[in-house]
């Protein structure tokens, strides 16, 4: 069965400090991920996706992630972040299941508290 | 092009009513997927829809939920006789082609909460 773990329900940083966002999954099969962010009270909007190629994807508020297949992890970095960064993160997989739907698996989510 | 919409934002009802919860998907977009997310937890898959079709609804609860996306008109997920458990935020999401690489767009999604 496929799975995502986001180990950090919280993360709290300091405007301008750098962060990561921890995402390892487990899947059986080739996978495609993403990462979502949630703002309060509003829909989830991707923030950046890995499908093939190279395996650092960047997204265009300053967020990267790495693919890494030997360690099956997507980790999300900012080497500085703002206030307005303030939101959930959700770390997602889909791939070919066997089934008809690219259905999306969800990590709990890491909920990244920036600070003054 | 206007996102995905979904209503009412925001939906309250007695246990053992019925909650109807609207989608419509971006312009150009035939497949619709279904979302919930329980306080505390990401998001689960319910239901994958196509005009007309339900593709995979391994996800929806065997009882009490139904989902429909009419040729003409949104997608509608239904809740017969709501439980407390129900209370929950439902997100929908479309996408152009339903194919393993396709970004999935979300709507704001509609909060349920049942007394």
């Amino acid at each position: 069965a496929q799975s995502v773990t986001q180990l950090d329900s919280q993360v709290p940083v300091f405007e301008e400090a750098p962060v990561e966002l921890r995402c390892n999954y487990s899947s059986s099969v080739s996978v495609y991920l993403f990462w979502y962010v949630q703002y309060p009270n509003q829909g989830l909007q991707l923030l950046l996706k890995y499908l093939s190629g190279s395996t650092l994807v960047e997204s265009i508020n300053g967020f990267e992630a790495e693919f890494n297949k030997s360690q099956t992890s997507f980790h999300l970095r900012k080497p500085s972040v703002h206030i307005s960064d303030t939101a959930e993160y959700f770390c997602a997989v889909t791939g070919n299941y066997g089934g008809a739907t690219n259905k999306l698996i969800f990590g709990t989510g890491t909920l990244l508290a920036v600070q003054p | 092009n206007a996102g995905v919409m979904q209503n009412p934002r925001h939906l309250v009802r007695r246990r053992g009513q019925e909650a109807r919860l609207r989608c419509s998907p971006m312009k150009g977009h035939s497949h619709v997927y279904w979302y919930r997310q329980l306080p505390e937890e990401g998001l689960k898959f319910m239901v994958y829809l196509q005009k007309e079709n339900i593709i995979d609804e391994s996800g929806m609860p065997k009882e009490r939920f139904s989902a429909e996306f009419p040729k003409e008109g949104p997608s509608i997920l239904r809740i017969q006789q709501v439980v407390r458990g129900d209370s929950a935020a439902y997100f929908c999401a479309s996408s152009p082609n339903g194919v393993w690489a396709d970004t999935q767009y979300f709507g704001p999604g509609t909060r349920l909460t049942v007394l």
